[in-house]
């Protein structure tokens, strides 16, 4: 079965700076995707940014920025030019052959002005 | 274009009672999920669906059911609630693998106490 680890349970940054999440990944499988979600205190789940793991390229979306390296199975969120709104729980996910989503057990980001 | 809709948002239930939490979905998907998540934890499946009529068992499925008559609506039935069912609730959705990314799209929650 597949596992998802986040070693992180809390992190903090200052504003307008840059941090980093840690996700790594088990798996046998060649054809997945990985996911990072943020989950505000309203619990609602926003998809941050998603990753093919067909693809090298790492994806991108506008502050956010993962760097994957398939074959060490790591999945990391680069968050830059930190916001006060970017505080929140930080989950990150594996789906594959399965379709079912593996959520790994969240990091605490905090925000500091 | 509502998305994921979960109802009821919040409930309080007593110890052996049973209720169904409502889950829609008005993207055609054919996947549809139910997860649940206790404090300061990740998700945790309980039970999925890959289509009308078929749906199968997840990581925590102890304590629910699950039934999946229409490709819109996927409800979730607890039988006889129990404190350890205590949580939040949330149902998602997703297409079969396709160029629309694979996205899994969540409904807002539905916060459970059982008491």
């Amino acid at each position: 079965a597949q596992t998802v680890t986040q070693s992180q349970p809390e992190m903090s940054v200052q504003e307008a700076e840059t941090v980093t999440l840690s996700c790594t990944y088990d798996t046998s499988e060649s054809d997945y995707y990985l996911f990072w979600y943020k989950q505000p205190p309203s619990r609602q789940m926003i998809l941050v940014i998603r990753q093919e793991a067909y693809k090298q390229q790492n994806a991108t979306e506008n502050r956010f920025s993962v760097n994957f390296q398939k074959a060490a199975k790591s999945f990391s969120l680069k968050i830059s030019d930190s916001q006060l709104g970017d505080a929140a729980m930080y989950f990150c996910a594996y789906k594959g052959g399965s379709e079912k989503l593996v959520f790994g057990k969240g990091t605490k980001l905090t925000v500091n002005p | 274009n509502a998305g994921v809709t979960q109802t009821p948002k919040f409930r309080i239930l007593k110890i052996g009672q049973s209720m169904t939490l409502q889950c829609t979905q008005d993207m055609n998907h054919n996947y549809m999920y139910w997860y649940r998540q206790d404090p300061g934890m990740g998700l945790k499946l309980i039970y999925y669906s890959v289509g009308a009529g078929i749906t199968d068992k997840g990581e925590v499925p102890n304590g629910y059911n699950v039934s999946r008559s229409t490709t819109e609506d996927f409800p979730l039935r607890l039988e006889l609630a129990a404190p350890s069912q205590t949580s939040v609730y949330f149902c998602a959705s997703s297409y079969l693998r396709s160029s629309s990314g694979n996205t899994i799209y969540f409904g807002e929650g539905s916060w459970l106490t059982v008491v």
